[in-house]
């Protein structure tokens, strides 16, 4: 089993450039998140989608969007790059979004670190 | 506003050594606490998950510990090894929240 899986594992973009970063699973998790982490900063949730067809905004979602395409796949778009937006994003799943038990422990990605000039 | 607070902020050990790493914590009402470990590069992996009702939980050299009722936890290394070096986060989810609130880490470099 591959886990959680990122492309690209690095990016550099201009200002004003748009992408999207892919995130898949294999692991038939239902709930699936996006996260940015800032030098000595913790992680930041940026969108989080608990089953297929719902998504829901986290902590820091101004300038993203997001799409669940399916069980198994969960995209992240930068419509309009900012140098605010440099920073290494993570894409994590679990089996369910809360259940206060070892399914709802977070399964992380290898990260994609994104640099807008 | 549910924080999560690690100190120390960094810390460095020798090898062989025995090291223990705090979160204190406001969420509530509280589901969970989890510790993360983080190598350079990489993503968080899970070490440990304690629910209200859990008060020490081990994984291999980790044991971890969890007061309640003063919303403090803590991790403990013991006999660190130079593959220890990583930043270890902690991680609490509220019952309502649906969501987790993590700490900024403590990054621990041991030393041979």
């Amino acid at each position: 089993n591959a886990g959680v899986t990122q492309t690209p594992k690095f990016q550099v973009l201009k200002t004003g450039q748009s992408m999207t970063l892919q995130c898949a699973q294999d692991m038939n998790h239902n709930s699936m998140y996006w996260y940015r982490q800032d030098p000595g900063m913790g992680l930041r949730l940026i969108y989080y989608s608990a089953s297929e067809g719902t998504t829901d905004k986290g902590e820091v979602p101004n300038g993203y969007n997001v799409s669940r395409l399916n069980k198994r796949e969960f995209s992240l778009r930068l419509e309009s790059a900012a140098p605010s937006q440099t920073s290494v994003y993570f894409c994590a799943s679990s089996e369910v979004l809360l259940a206060g038990g070892p399914q709802d422990t977070q399964y992380f990605g290898p990260g994609t670190r994104l640099t807008v000039l | 506003k549910n924080q999560v607070e690690q100190s120390p902020q960094s810390l460095i050990i020798l090898e062989g050594k025995n090291c223990t790493l705090q979160c204190n914590y406001t969420v509530s009402p509280f589901s969970n606490l989890r510790w993360y470990k983080q190598d350079t590069g990489r993503g968080p992996v899970s070490l440990t998950i304690m629910t209200f009702s859990e008060n020490t939980k081990s994984n291999g050299r980790y044991t971890a510990t969890l007061d309640a009722d003063t919303k403090q936890s803590s991790l403990h290394i013991t006999a660190s090894q130079l593959s220890d070096s990583a930043s270890y986060i902690c991680v609490v989810s509220g019952a309502n929240a649906g969501k987790s609130t993590f700490g900024d880490g403590t990054t621990l470099t041991v030393k041979p």
